[in-house]
């Protein structure tokens, strides 16, 4: 079972920031917070990810509270493309190179709208 | 980045045939993944491909169900067996662990 729970759905004004949240009480000290959107129709797509830091990349942002028991990705200025399922995901690193442990739970569906 | 292309993206089959699943990246990857998403559903790891080993099925999905071939680093691919249409999916392939990529996956109905 996924590790996370996020809100079913969420809208979005265009232009505005899209800040979605996600819980993951159970999180432990060598796991990573990742998110990953899946656009109608399409593989999913990774976004971001991180351990205890704030991370920023192109794309979105990503906020860790400080006890990491929940996370929020922020898209700063939302389009009508970023309409998608975003997925929280927790996971550890695995050396191995395994994906074993990339569960996905139902996500957060983001409308845009004009 | 990897580029990752599928094919077919998508089929309609008929019950108590088999569909093969081509997956092809555009660099060398030690491991390759694949994924089932029932309609509406979230996905599902189905098994991990490794190139020279056996590959390594989560616990629900059966090799005489789902053979998956791995001849080199750059290809793979996933058959389903004797299909239902309980086994009506989007089938994805994924490669990289530290940041997955995902082809566009295959559709597949099953009448």
């Amino acid at each position: 079972d996924a590790k996370t729970t996020q809100p079913p759905s969420m809208d979005c004004a265009e232009g505005r920031a899209a800040n979605l949240p996600c819980n993951h009480s159970t999180i432990s000290g060598n796991e990573y917070v990742y998110w990953y959107r899946q656009i109608h129709s399409q593989g999913p797509q990774y976004i971001i990810h991180g351990l205890k830091n704030n991370e920023t990349n192109e794309m979105a942002s990503l906020i860790i509270t400080e006890d990491r028991k929940s996370s929020t990705l922020i898209l700063p200025h939302a389009t009508l493309r970023d309409t998608a399922v975003y997925y929280c995901i927790v996971r550890g690193y695995f050396y191995g190179g395994s994906q074993g442990n990339l569960i996905f739970g139902k996500g957060t569906k983001l409308s845009v709208k004009p | 980045s990897a580029v990752i292309s599928q094919k077919p993206s998508r089929d309609i089959c008929q019950r108590g045939t088999s569909l093969t699943i081509q997956c092809q990246v555009d660099s060398q990857v030690t491991m390759m993944f694949w994924y089932r998403q029932q309609p509406g559903q979230s996905l599902t790891l189905i098994a991990t491909a490794n190139q020279g080993s056996e590959a390594t099925y989560e616990s629900g999905f059966v090799i005489d169900k789902f053979p998956i071939s791995r001849p080199n680093l750059t290809f793979s691919t996933l058959t389903v067996s004797n299909m239902s249409p309980e086994d009506s999916s989007i089938y994805l392939c994924s490669v990289g662990t530290d940041e997955a990529f995902f082809g566009q996956g295959t559709r597949l109905t099953v009448v």
